[in-house]
């Protein structure tokens, strides 16, 4: 099955950027989605990116990916310390079973440093 | 327009126990997944309604089932409560199968 892959812990600066990275294994992957959780919480939509395109950028958030090596980032402009959080990257598939899943990793534990 | 909801917040249960939590999708959406999250993981794919028919299931014994409603509401039954469900179940709901999912705030289960 999928499997994703994700450093567990960044740290940076307020008003740095912020650059998550995420490797995963299907390449039939048709959506590409990326959570936030902030603690206690559930999960926020933060932005997708379809398979076809190569970036995508929504106000402060940039997608890349790149198809053949099977590699997603998100890069969060400007970061504040409102964007501490745990970021999940989650290819979107097919199961072979008839359903549509995420596959999460264990996600990137964001801290902003003030 | 209402998100997603889940109920109750938190629960407390025994081994042996059964559960039942609940799920009222966003206005709309026909289709609604369970995840289930222990403690420092991400979630894990637990199943998926889509038109109150299972539509697919991940690695979870059938002690795990669900249910879908005609208003596309949902429950998750768990039955012979484990020390190991211990966890924050998450439900989200999506326009359609392959639409994005949008995710409710969660039950944070504890098996005592």
């Amino acid at each position: 099955g999928e499997d994703v892959e994700q450093s567990l812990f960044l740290s940076v600066r307020e008003g740095d950027s912020s650059v998550i990275n995420c490797t995963y294994t299907d390449s039939s992957s048709t959506y590409l989605y990326w959570y936030k959780q902030e603690p206690g919480a559930g999960l926020q939509l933060l932005t997708y990116i379809f398979s076809n395109m190569d970036m995508k950028q929504d106000q402060r958030l940039t997608v890349l990916l790149n198809k053949k090596d099977k590699h997603l980032s998100l890069r969060i402009a400007d970061t504040q310390t409102g964007d501490s959080a745990i970021y999940f990257c989650a290819p979107g598939g097919d199961s072979g079973a008839g359903s549509y899943q995420l596959t999460f990793g264990k996600g990137t534990k964001l801290s902003v440093i003030p | 327009e209402t998100g997603v909801t889940q109920s109750p917040t938190h629960l407390i249960k025994t081994r042996g126990q059964q559960v039942t939590l609940r799920c009222s999708s966003q206005s709309g959406h026909n289709t609604v997944s369970w995840y289930q999250q222990a403690l420092g993981q991400g979630p894990q794919f637990i199943f998926q309604y889509y038109r109150e028919e299972e539509n697919g299931r991940g690695n979870f014994p059938p002690r795990f089932s669900g249910l879908q409603f005609p208003n596309y509401s949902s429950e998750l039954n768990v039955n012979a409560l484990e020390l190991d469900d211990s966890a924050l179940y998450l439900c989200a709901s999506s326009l359609g199968l392959y639409n994005e999912q949008f995710f409710g705030p969660g039950t944070r289960l504890t098996v005592l």
